[in-house]
């Protein structure tokens, strides 16, 4: 079974710019989470989607989105682009959306914002 | 959301045991604790979970307080491939949101 893939992995950006990032879930899988790594924060949690509808949201602001298709592909969508934006963005696949179900990591793309 | 804590790193030798330590005085009575570890330069992977009793897998164990408030995790063997950051996780029952922490850095020595 193939596992989660992220696309693009790598991606220059400069200030003021939008990006996109792309998620592939395991086959079957219907939850999607974003998370950012970042050396200064860790891993922090963006958001999580299940059935195209977005369930929780961490603590980022207005200028982050995503969603997710009826495939269970997901985007994630940065506008205004600022330096500290840069990090590695990791996606997540599971099953379902519950505490029980282990998550599937992506290698991630990494973000640089010059 | 409940904190865990962890020592910041652990060094252990190879082919040993390993036991890395857990603190979640916060937890609540539907919180699970997951284990997750990332190798260098790749995203986490999940190690084992458990809710009130203790668990084994193929990977390894994950032994519980009774009071839940602590919980370890333990290699049976390590072996030079189980470097990595070792996190611990309470995972809420809504579901979804892996709250981490800033993790175990674990070196093994040959």
């Amino acid at each position: 079974k193939a596992g989660v893939t992220q696309t693009p992995r790598y991606l220059i950006k400069t200030r003021g710019q939008q990006v996109t990032l792309s998620c592939s879930p395991i086959s079957g899988h219907r939850s999607v989470s974003w998370y950012q790594q970042t050396p200064g924060q860790g891993l922090q949690f963006l958001f999580e989607y299940f059935s195209e509808t977005q369930r929780n949201k961490g603590n980022f602001p207005g200028r982050f989105s995503g969603r997710q298709f009826s495939n269970s592909r997901s985007e994630m969508n940065v506008s205004t682009l600022e330096l500290g934006d840069s990090a590695l963005y990791l996606c997540a696949s599971s099953l379902y959306i519950d505490s029980y179900n282990e998550q599937f990591f992506g290698p991630g793309t990494r973000l640089t914002v010059l | 959301d409940a904190k865990t804590t962890q020592p910041n790193s652990m060094e252990s030798n190879e082919e040993e045991p390993v036991h890395l330590p857990c603190n979640h005085s916060t937890i609540s009575g539907t919180d699970y604790i997951h284990w997750y570890r990332q190798l260098p330069s790749q995203g986490p992977e999940y190690v084992i979970h458990g809710l009130t009793s203790n668990v084994n897998n193929r990977m390894a164990s994950l032994a519980i307080a009774e009071d839940r408030k602590s919980s370890t995790l333990i290699l049976h063997r390590a072996t030079l491939r189980d470097a990595a950051v070792y996190y611990c996780i309470l995972y809420d029952n809504q579901g979804g949101k892996l709250i981490f922490g800033q993790g175990t850095e674990l070196s093994v020595k040959p």
